[in-house]
């Protein structure tokens, strides 16, 4: 069965550092979105991403932030200069064609910003 | 306004049992609301969903009900196994875009 992917599973940086966090979503889906949740808390929708743009993006998506699909199968998650509060687990979601409403959710990247 | 409350934080039940988790919104906008499992190390996995145009959705043991004037959804599982130890998101969206609020979390513990 097809299945969302990502890497690393962990990573660890030092604050002001640039991380990217990487996803391969399902082949034939055309809806791409990241997700974050803080340890305790709840999930947040960061981004979501459909015909090479931005489709919606949350408060928390400011401009340290970027997505990117450089090619026909990545869907990264660019954080330009990291902050101790963006220590989360970093969920990738896809989603297929236009009626089709469920998401598929990659195991997820756990981010520590030190 | 975006809000969605989930309850109870954590749940015990005896295999056999009924679980029940409880979820509330506040806008009436939303009009998808998708039910999550997540194991340990894995990401959250879609269980069962509805849309407010009925009140009631089964799929195998799990149920959800749906109360569009209280505005409120509930996870009904029957028969609970130790393999349903797990924990539990509701969720909504609104319009085509999906992108979805997200409950807090129910972690449920089915004791054999």
């Amino acid at each position: 069965e097809p299945e969302v992917t990502q890497t690393p599973s962990h990573q660890v940086t030092q604050m002001g550092q640039e991380v990217i966090l990487r996803c391969v979503p399902i082949s034939n889906h055309l809806y791409f979105y990241w997700y974050r949740q803080i340890l305790g808390q709840k999930v947040e929708f960061l981004v979501s991403f459909y015909n090479n743009e931005i489709s919606e993006k949350s408060e928390i998506f400011d401009d340290q932030f970027s997505v990117e699909r450089p090619d026909g199968s990545n869907f990264t998650l660019k954080i330009r200069s990291t902050k101790l509060e963006d220590s989360a687990m970093y969920f990738c979601a896809s989603r297929a064609h236009g009626g089709r409403e469920t998401q598929y959710f990659g195991p997820g990247t756990r981010l520590l910003v030190l | 306004q975006q809000q969605v409350k989930q309850s109870p934080q954590s749940l015990i039940v005896q295999k056999g049992g009924i679980s029940i988790i409880n979820c509330a919104y506040e806008n009436t906008a939303f009009d998808y609301f998708p039910w999550y499992q997540q194991f340990p190390g894995k990401g959250p996995a879609l269980l069962i969903a509805i849309r407010p145009d009925v009140s009631e959705k089964k799929e195998g043991r799990f149920t959800i009900s749906f109360n569009k004037s209280a505005k409120q959804f509930s996870l009904h599982i029957m028969d609970s196994q130790p393999g349903d130890s797990a924990t539990y998101f509701c969720a909504a969206s609104k319009g085509s875009n999906y992108q979805l609020i997200w409950g807090a979390g129910t972690k449920l513990i089915i004791k054999p």
